[in-house]
């Protein structure tokens, strides 16, 4: 299994709302990746986690709360979003000691 | 902020003919990657590069890196409608998970 998934592949949701997205890669991959991509400009790094720790947080809003249940499974919580913070979110991983990050097809989030 | 800067910024070709695409950085670097992202979908790896290789190729990839300039290019050779698409190139910082992305090239091959 060489893919990374993420789910849902879109959503909509309010300010007021809490949801999460979902990514799970089986590659053995223990470096998993979150990254904000607006329209026409390059992925920004949000957040990396190494062997289920957080290792990079990018200044990311506190609205934003990353979790890493096991070395599979990266979870990204959502609660009281703003209107830009629609985005395509993209997980990625990389295997240990590599640089080629495998990423997933994105989640396409509104927020109203 | 931004490692890389890309230019073109979009493209535009007919099919069969070549596509070049450039990436300028600032900083030292291991080695540099280039990605293919169809629109709003996922990006795919095409090719890296080390600091140490001057060109590399990949089927009708071909790409270059200049240290000394601090730039690289992908050549895209006999192109194809499919490969309509925006085209990163990506610098790991040195020692770290960071990734920097380039600005992006939009390409669009004509049929």
């Amino acid at each position: 299994d060489t893919e990374v998934t993420q789910t849902p592949k879109h959503l909509v949701m309010g300010m007021t709302n809490k949801k999460s997205l979902k990514c799970e890669q089986h590659m053995g991959h223990r470096a998993m990746y979150w990254y904000k991509q607006k329209a026409k400009k390059p992925p920004e790094l949000m957040f990396v986690y190494s062997y289920e720790k957080l290792s990079i947080n990018e200044s990311v809003p506190s609205r934003f709360s990353p979790e890493c249940p096991n070395s599979s499974l990266l979870n990204l919580h959502l609660h009281a979003l703003q209107p830009e913070d629609s985005a395509l979110y993209l997980c990625a991983s990389t295997r240990t000691g590599g640089d080629e990050q495998f990423f997933g097809p994105g989640t396409r989030l509104t927020v109203l | 902020s931004q490692q890389g800067e890309e230019d073109p910024q979009a493209l535009s070709i007919q099919e069969g003919e070549n596509a070049t695409m450039n990436c300028s950085y600032k900083t030292s670097i291991n080695n540099l990657q280039w990605y293919r992202q169809n629109s709003g979908r996922g990006l795919v790896h095409l090719i890296l590069i080390r600091s140490n290789e001057r060109e590399k190729h990949s089927g009708r990839l071909r790409v270059t890196l200049d240290t000394s300039k601090k730039s690289s290019s992908l050549l895209i050779t006999a192109s194809r409608a499919a490969d309509t698409a925006s085209y990163f190139c990506a610098m790991p910082y040195t020692g770290g998970f960071k990734t920097i992305f380039g600005a992006g090239t939009r390409l669009f091959v004509k049929a």
